[in-house]
């Protein structure tokens, strides 16, 4: 298992403007995941990347991956205030033990 | 289908005192997950089952924790004596067969230790 980071820590744009984050992790992976949390709620799986994908898309989402570089990021189009949440990357190198980072912040306003 | 179900959603105690928290994986889920996420931060991995065994335990934070599961499927969380460092959300997950899959979380209980 190994730990995935975050980047940036918080962001905070407008209501239909774009917003990036970005994972950075340093071992092969064979999967990485991508989550979201609402206040007071769980974690609800957004999308997963397979370490043989290069990009991945999901509605509004789109994930990529660059394994030389050890990194991912998600882009989420046209923000609505609904997107605010916590974004946390979580990649899986095998097995069940999951370490999460500590997630960006994003605040779309209305 | 159902979704992990957790309870209690909120539990207030008096430092000292013992407390239990329940997680009802998804149906089928043989892999279970416990994390302790304290306010504004990420999560802290507690420890995983896979079906009643649990290989991994490092992530307990003192021995005041214990985690089992029976018949595959409901866990329970144990805190004893519990301290004021305690409070925070517990949050539980359940998964497939296979390592590397995606997660299913619960809302969590939010802990708080008077």
């Amino acid at each position: 298992s190994q730990q995935g980071e975050e980047d940036p820590q918080a962001l905070s744009i407008q209501e239909g403007e774009n917003a990036t984050m970005n994972c950075s992790y340093k071992t092969s992976i064979n999967n990485l995941q991508w989550y979201r949390q609402n206040s007071g709620r769980g974690l609800v799986h957004l999308i997963l990347i397979r370490s043989n994908e290069r990009e991945k898309h999901s509605g509004r989402l789109r994930v990529t991956l660059d394994t030389s570089k050890k990194s991912s990021s998600l882009l989420i189009t046209a923000s609505r205030a609904a997107d605010t949440a916590s974004y946390f990357c979580a990649p899986r190198t095998g097995g069940f033990k999951t370490i999460f980072g500590a997630g960006t912040r994003l605040f779309v306003k209305a | 289908g159902a979704g992990v179900s957790q309870s209690p959603s909120n539990k207030v105690t008096e430092k000292g005192k013992d407390v239990e928290l329940r997680c009802d994986p998804i149906s089928g889920h043989t892999a279970l997950y416990w994390y302790r996420q304290s306010l504004g931060q990420g999560l802290e991995f507690l420890i995983y089952f896979q079906g009643n065994s649990a290989p991994d335990k490092s992530g307990l934070p003192s021995d005041r924790f214990s985690a089992e599961r029976t018949g595959g499927s409901v866990s329970t969380l144990t805190i004893q004596r519990t301290q004021q460092e305690d409070s925070a959300v517990y949050l539980c997950a359940s998964s497939g067969t296979e390592g590397n899959q995606p997660q299913h979380f619960g809302d969590g209980t939010r802990l708080s230790i008077l």
